[in-house]
C-alpha cells in the first residue's frame, strides 16, 4: 500500500530558531500534499495545500512567511517552521493521496520549542 | 465544506461490534464518505470510504444510507488496539481535494 514517510519524528529546537520537517511519498508519485497541525486533545487544522511546482496553498490564518513549504518533486514536500516559538509547539502532520482513494498519512512530528 | 456530526465518545466491550455514527445532512452528491481514526500520537490511519453503497474490507464496513445524510462505521469485533479517535469526513472526488477534520469519536474499548 501507499506510505507516507515523515521526518523527523521529534525535535526539540531553540526559539528563534528554524527547523525543517520532510514528508516522502516512497511508493507513488504525489502531485499535491497536506500540512496540518495538531495541539493536545484538538483535532487536526489543515494548514497549507502543498502543489508540486508551484507555491502552497495556505488556509485562512496560517502565516505563509512562518511556514514555509516547497514540494520541489513529486515524492517530496517540506514545511520550515521559521523562527519557531514556544506557541510553534506542535504534532505536524503531512498526507498524500491517490485519485478517489483515502489519503495517507506521515507519523508525525512533534515540535518542542524551548 | 460539507460537516459531519459524531458523538464526542464511546464505549465499546472487547470482541463485541462497533458502531459508530455520522451525520451529514448537507452531503452533496460528488462528496466521498470517508472514515478515518488516529492512534495516540500517530498520524491517522484510513479506514474506509464510499459513496452511495455499502463498502466492505479488512478493517471494517461502512453503511451507507439511502439518502446519503448519515452512515455508520460498523467494527465486527471490536479489540483493544481499536482504541482510537475515528473521524467521518466528507471529500470530493480527486487527489487534490483537502481532508478537513472534524472533532472525531473516541471510542474507548474494554476489555
Amino acid at each position: 500500500g501507499a506510505v507516507v514517510s515523515q521526518h523527523p519524528s521529534r525535535v526539540i529546537c531553540k526559539s528563534g530558531t528554524s527547523v525543517k520537517i520532510e514528508c516522502r511519498s516512497l511508493d507513488f508519485q504525489a502531485t499535491t500534499m497536506f500540512w496540518y497541525r495538531q495541539f493536545p486533545k484538538q483535532s487536526l487544522m489543515l494548514m497549507a495545500t502543498s502543489n508540486e511546482g508551484s507555491k502552497a496553498t495556505y488556509e485562512q490564518g496560517v502565516e505563509k512567511d512562518k511556514f514555509l513549504i516547497n514540494h520541489a518533486s513529486l515524492t517530496l514536500s517540506t514545511l520550515t517552521v521559521t523562527s519557531a516559538h514556544p506557541e510553534d509547539s506542535s504534532f505536524y502532520i503531512c498526507s498524500a493521496g491517490q485519485g478517489s482513494s483515502g489519503y495517507t498519512f506521515g507519523s508525525g512530528t512533534r515540535l518542542t520549542v524551548v | 465544506d460539507a460537516k459531519t456530526t459524531q458523538p464526542n465518545s464511546m464505549e465499546s466491550n472487547e470482541e463485541e461490534p462497533v458502531h459508530l455514527p455520522c451525520n451529514h445532512s448537507t452531503i452533496s452528491g460528488t462528496d466521498y464518505i470517508h472514515w478515518y481514526r488516529q492512534l495516540p500520537s500517530q498520524g491517522p490511519e484510513y479506514v474506509i470510504h464510499g459513496l452511495t453503497s455499502n463498502v466492505n474490507n479488512r478493517m471494517a464496513s461502512l453503511a451507507i444510507a439511502e439518502d446519503r445524510k448519515s452512515s455508520t462505521l460498523i467494527l465486527h469485533r471490536a479489540t483493544l488496539r481499536d482504541a482510537a479517535v475515528y473521524y467521518c469526513i466528507l471529500r470530493s472526488g480527486g487527489a487534490t481535494n483537502k481532508l478537513i477534520f472534524g472533532t472525531g469519536t473516541l471510542l474507548a474499548v474494554q476489555p
